[in-house]
């Protein structure tokens, strides 16, 4: 089958890294996306991993394990304005062009002062 | 201005009524998608059209219709608007190959 599972809520502290962690089990991986979701706001952009490893993009970073179908995302410095849902999002192959997103639930981050 | 344009942004309907939410982009994507998105459910994929000729279902689809008018219109459509459609609506588009899907702001739908 295909599942993506991710922390329903954390809670840090303004100025501290946290990190929120994704597991997925899906055949035909194509790649896995981190989208930020602030409450009714449209999801936006932040990362998208699909060899294994690290990717940082400036305060924030995303890492990948294939084998272990694991992700995280990794928000340092963090700012009251994290606030938000964290989205993770699994690519997966269908055949030919043919490819297929599932998105786990949500990782509400609340960030206190 | 936006790259994704949804309209209405909020829209209270009546119980059997048809309602149509429109979608625009300007990011030239051949791809286009309509989801829906509930608490505790996540995003669901209700429809998506690779081009202006392919339309295909998603996982949630009963209920809903779409049209793509245009490579930059894809509009969707409740025929007969029942409570349990009541949600926040996102449009979305990515390019051909793939990539990252940009979001509309949302239309926030309450059927009553």
């Amino acid at each position: 089958g295909q599942n993506i599972d991710q922390p329903t809520e954390m809670t840090a502290t303004e100025g501290a890294i946290v990190q929120i962690n994704c597991t997925y089990q899906t055949s035909g991986f194509n790649g896995l996306f981190w989208y930020q979701q602030h409450a009714g706001e449209a999801p936006t952009f932040l990362s998208y991993n699909v060899l294994d490893g690290l990717e940082e993009k400036g305060r924030f970073s995303s890492f990948l394990s294939r084998s272990k179908g694991y992700s995280y995302l990794l928000l340092k410095e963090l700012q009251m304005k994290d606030s938000a849902s964290y989205l993770c999002a699994v690519r997966r192959s269908m055949g030919g062009n043919n490819r297929k997103l599932i998105w786990g639930l949500g990782t509400s981050l609340a960030v206190n002062p | 201005d936006a790259d994704v344009t949804q309209t209405p942004r909020n829209r209270i309907t009546k119980t059997g009524k048809r309602i149509m939410l429109e979608c625009s982009q300007t990011k030239g994507h051949d791809r286009m998608y309509w989801y829906r998105q509930d608490p505790g459910l996540g995003l669901r994929l209700i429809y998506y059209s690779f081009d202006v000729k392919d339309i295909n279902k998603g996982e949630i689809s009963d209920g809903y219709s779409v049209s793509r008018q245009a490579q930059a219109k894809f509009s969707l459509s409740l025929e007969s608007a029942i409570p349990n459609q009541t949600a926040l609506y996102f449009c979305a588009t990515s390019g051909s190959v793939g990539t990252e899907a940009f979001f509309g702001q949302g239309t926030r739908l309450t059927v009553v």
